[in-house]
């Protein structure tokens, strides 16, 4: 059974600091997706990683992806307000599977 | 920029009834997805659907499910007999499936969600 583990659950940081969140999984994947959730809304795509030591960049967002290691980053560089949300990491099941197992999410609070 | 819509946003309902949800995903999408999201817990995948058939779905997926694609545009998830666990977000997600020159387009997009309340 795929497992998908983010740390930390929670993270308090303030404007103008930089951060790492981490996405863990326990078997082998092919793809990784990161998305922002706000209260009460939907799910806004970030990124997705195909492929081992791929790296995006949107903003002050950075998504890496280590399939060896089975382990992706989301570093947020210089926070603003604004990023305050909770994001979800997601990896698909296995070869031509398009079932997202999800994290349990990282909320981010960014403080004046 | 074309979006997943759902309808509608909230829904209740009282225990043993019959629920339908209904999406509309982008229109040239060809995947078509239902997850659930029970409040302050994570998005749990609940099944997807390719070419007219479910080609994926998750334990959560028993028989009281069921997904249809009525006509070239609704997308429809189907509880028959809703139970109090089944209060959640229902979020409907489409994807590309073959992009440009054949390349695969994995994004999935997300609608805004029906709220599900069963009392």
């Amino acid at each position: 059974e795929l497992k998908v583990e983010q740390n930390p659950l929670f993270l308090s940081m303030q404007e103008g600091k930089n951060y790492t969140i981490y996405c863990n999984y326990s078997t082998t994947s092919d793809r990784l997706y990161w998305y922002r959730q706000d209260p009460g809304k939907s799910l806004e795509s970030l990124f997705v990683l195909l492929s081992n030591g791929a790296v995006k960049q949107e903003g002050r967002l950075m998504a890496s992806l280590d399939t060896k290691a089975r382990l992706s980053t989301l570093h947020i560089t210089a926070a603003v307000h604004d990023l305050s949300a909770t994001y979800f990491c997601a990896v698909v099941s296995g070869a031509g599977s398009y079932q997202l197992t999800f994290g349990k999410g990282t909320k981010l609070s960014v403080i004046p | 920029e074309p979006e997943v819509t759902q309808t509608p946003s909230h829904q209740v309902t009282q225990m043993g009834q019959e629920v339908i949800l209904r999406c509309v995903p982008i229109s040239n999408h060809l995947y078509f997805y239902w997850y659930r999201q029970i409040l302050g817990q994570k998005v749990e995948f609940l099944v997807s659907f390719y070419n007219n058939e479910i080609s994926e779905k998750s334990e959560i997926f028993d028989d009281q499910f069921s997904v249809e694609r009525p006509d070239g545009s609704n997308f429809t998830l189907k509880i028959r007999s809703t139970k109090l666990e089944d209060s959640a977000m229902y979020f409907c997600a489409s994807s590309e499936g073959i992009g440009t020159a054949g390349r695969r387009v994995y994004e999935q997009y997300f609608g805004p969600g029906t709220r599900l309340t069963v009392t």
